[in-house]
């Protein structure tokens, strides 16, 4: 089956400053790439998706690339903000079955 | 559009008991998932179902069962519960492969 590694697991930076977040995973077949943030004690919420078609995405502040070959795809967050605190998910779906990465707890210190 | 909505919000068992956890959406959505997420992890799948009458098992399926008799509904049956079922439950819907979930508000199970 489908096995998704994020890296890294916790994620500390000022205000202002980019955040990267990284996944690979293994299946091929895999071809729909979201990425949900987490606030505590809420429900997952989507911040940005991509197809397998596409190599980048944008939008405002955040950005997603895919390498297909290479089987990763990242998440970029750019001038961040408190607010952005919180946990991230990446997830490689397939055919309506998807598997989600263990997560990275980012905190932008004010 | 309520979205998907779950019940119970919480719930505490003792082991060897069994319950249902209900799943419902009003987004006409034919995709529908179970995961659980356990603290400091990621979400894990339990079963999933790409339409009503098809379901099919995801990574960790063992303990629970589920069934798809309508579009809407979505329910996950814990047939003899255990503590290591201690966890908070997902229920999610979408409407094509490459569309994001909706998630519901979650179950938080205690196992005693």
């Amino acid at each position: 089956g489908e096995n998704v590694e994020q890296h890294p697991s916790t994620l500390s930076v000022q205000e202002g400053d980019s955040a990267v977040i990284k996944c690979t995973y293994s299946d091929s077949a895999s071809n729909y790439f979201p990425w949900y943030k987490q606030e505590l004690g809420k429900r997952p919420q989507l911040i940005i998706d991509i197809r397998s078609n596409v190599g980048e995405k944008k939008d405002q502040r955040i950005a997603v690339t895919l390498n297909k070959t290479a089987k990763h795809f990242s998440l970029h967050i750019t001038e961040t903000q408190p607010e952005d605190s919180a946990v991230y998910f990446c997830a490689a779906s397939n055919a309506g079955k998807s598997t989600f990465g263990d997560g990275t707890t980012l905190t932008v210190k004010p | 559009n309520a979205g998907v909505t779950q019940t119970p919000k919480f719930q505490v068992l003792k082991t060897g008991q069994s319950m249902t956890l209900q799943c419902a959406q009003d987004m006409n959505h034919e995709y529908m998932s179970w995961y659980r997420q356990d603290p400091g992890m990621g979400l894990r799948l339990i079963h999933y179902s790409v339409g009503a009458g098809i379901t099919d098992q995801g990574e960790v399926p063992n303990g629970y069962n589920v069934s798809r008799s309508t579009t809407e509904d979505f329910p996950l049956r814990l047939l003899s519960a255990a503590p290591s079922q201690t966890s908070v439950y997902f229920c999610a819907s979408t409407k094509s492969w490459d569309q994001p979930q909706h998630f519901g508000d979650g179950t938080r199970l205690s196992i005693l």
